[in-house]
C-alpha cells in the first residue's frame, strides 16, 4: 500500500477536464512539495509538474498541479487521446526520510 | 540532450547478487544528485535509492537498506547499484533517474528506459 494515495483509475471524454487527486499526510504532502509524473504505455515517466504546480519546458499549459494541506491534485484540461496514461504523484517524506510515490491512476480517454 | 543508459540486469537466483550500472550524458554530470527507481511488472513506481552531488549524502528505501549500495563515479559519468541477497520482490525495471538539483531531495526530471531484473531459481 502507497504512502500516497490515488484513485487506480480516471476517465474523460475528448475535451473534457479531469482532476486526478492525492491525498498523503504531513509527513509528506503536508511539508514538502509535490511532483507529477505520467508514464505512457511503455516508456519511462515524463516529469510532468514540479514544485506543486511548476511545468518543465515543453509540457502543455493543459496540464496544471495544486496542493493543499495534505492533498494535491493535477488537473488536465482539454483531454485529448494521447493522455491515455499512467499517472503518479511523489513527494518526500519526513518520517521515511526518503521520496514516496503514489499508488498511480490509469488514465483512459474514451 | 540528456541521455542515461542502464545496464546489468537480468536473471538472478534468490540470495545471489547483481550490479546494475548507469551511463549519464547531456548535463553536467557532477552537478546533480542520481536516483534508482524501480517498477515491479504491472506495478507503480517504487523510489530505491539516492545520492547527493558528491556522494555525501545516500539515502535508501527501507526495503533495500543494509542489502543495495549506490555509489557514482563523477570522473566517468557513471551510477551503480550494487545489490546483494536478492528476492523474488526485488525483480522489477529498474531506472536510473537524474535528479533536478544537487541533493537527493532533488527530484527526477530524466529518466533512462530501464534495465529488468528478473529473481527467480
Amino acid at each position: 500500500q502507497s504512502v500516497l494515495t490515488q484513485p487506480p483509475s480516471a476517465s474523460g471524454t475528448p475535451g473534457q477536464r479531469v482532476t486526478i487527486s492525492c491525498s498523503g499526510s504531513s509527513s509528506n504532502i503536508g511539508s514538502n512539495i509535490v511532483n507529477w509524473y505520467q508514464q505512457l504505455p511503455g516508456t519511462a515517466p515524463k516529469l510532468l509538474i514540479y514544485s506543486n504546480n511548476q511545468r518543465p519546458s515543453g509540457v502543455l499549459d493543459r496540464f496544471s498541479g495544486s496542493k493543499s494541506g495534505t492533498s494535491a491534485s493535477l488537473a488536465i484540461s482539454g483531454l485529448q487521446s494521447e493522455d491515455e496514461a499512467d499517472y503518479y504523484c511523489a513527494a518526500w517524506d519526513d518520517s521515511l526520510n526518503g521520496p514516496v510515490f503514489g499508488g498511480g491512476t490509469k488514465l483512459t480517454v474514451l | 540532450e540528456v541521455q542515461l543508459v542502464e545496464s546489468g540486469g537480468g536473471l538472478v537466483q534468490p540470495g545471489r547478487s547483481l550490479r546494475l550500472s548507469c551511463a549519464a550524458s547531456g548535463f553536467t554530470f557532477d552537478d546533480y544528485a542520481m536516483h534508482w527507481v524501480r517498477q515491479a511488472p504491472g506495478k507503480g513506481l517504487e523510489w530505491v535509492s539516492g545520492i547527493s552531488w558528491n556522494s555525501g549524502t545516500i539515502v535508501y528505501a527501507d526495503p533495500v537498506k543494509g542489502r543495495f549500495t549506490i555509489s557514482r563515479d563523477n570522473a566517468k559519468n557513471s551510477l551503480d547499484l550494487q545489490m546483494h541477497s536478492l528476492r523474488a520482490e526485488d525483480a522489477a525495471l529498474y531506472y536510473c533517474a537524474k535528479g533536478r538539483g544537487p541533493t537527493p531531495r532533488d527530484w527526477p526530471d530524466y529518466w533512462g528506459q530501464g534495465t529488468l531484473v528478473t529473481v527467480s531459481s
